[in-house]
């Protein structure tokens, strides 16, 4: 099955500094990578999502990269601010007929005034 | 449109005692799905629906049960509780095979 490693664990960034988050996938069919950011005592919630036709896609102040080759991608936070604090989870699917995530242990970010 | 919701919030079960995780969405999703997470780990999949009366196995399933008799709802059974199954349980539904939604989940605790 897919595994999906993720780093880093933790990570404090100033405010108005770039974050970065890298993944790796294992599985070559995975298709659909999802980012979602969960705030404490939340459920996640989808931030951005790239699919494997797409090397790069941004919203914002937020980017994903996908290198299908070498099978990472990472998420990119610029300016951050006090409110993007909380975990984020990469996640990888083969879409055929249903998503079945598999996740990343997840980053905490903390972001300092 | 509420989107996901769950309940009960938080519950605390005895070892071999029985309960059902309710979830409903109000977004007419085909697809729907239940992870649990652990304690500084990412989610896992325990179920997932296609539809209403198809049903499957995740990467965890052992110890839980589901049922889909209606587009709406999607319950997770536990028969006999073990505290492995201490968790925190999300439930999410999807239009389509991608984009999911998850509601606010069920903390449950097994003594």
């Amino acid at each position: 099955g897919e595994n999906v490693e993720q780093h880093p664990s933790t990570l404090s960034v100033q405010e108005g500094d770039s974050a970065v988050i890298k993944c790796t996938y294992s599985d070559s069919a995975s298709n659909y990578f999802p980012w979602y950011k969960q705030e404490l005592g939340k459920g996640p919630q989808l931030i951005i999502d790239i699919r494997s036709n797409v090397g790069e896609k941004k919203d914002q102040r937020i980017a994903v990269t996908l290198n299908k080759t070498a099978k990472h991608f990472s998420l990119h936070i610029t300016e951050t601010q006090p409110e993007d604090s909380a975990v984020y989870f990469c996640a990888a699917a083969f879409t055929d007929t249903a998503s079945k995530l598999t996740f990343g242990t997840g980053t905490r970010l903390q972001v300092t005034l | 449109n509420a989107g996901v919701t769950q309940t009960p919030k938080f519950r605390i079960l005895k070892i071999g005692q029985s309960m059902t995780l309710q979830c409903t969405q109000d977004m007419n999703h085909n697809y729907m799905y239940w992870y649990r997470q652990d304690p500084g780990m990412g989610l896992k999949l325990i179920y997932y629906s296609v539809g209403a009366g198809i049903t499957d196995k995740g990467e965890v399933p052992n110890g839980y049960n589901v049922s889909r008799s209606t587009t709406e709802d999607f319950p997770l059974r536990l028969e006999l509780a073990a505290p492995s199954q201490t968790s925190v349980y999300f439930c999410a539904s999807s239009y389509g095979p991608e984009t999911q939604y998850f509601g606010p989940g069920t903390r449950l605790l097994v003594l």
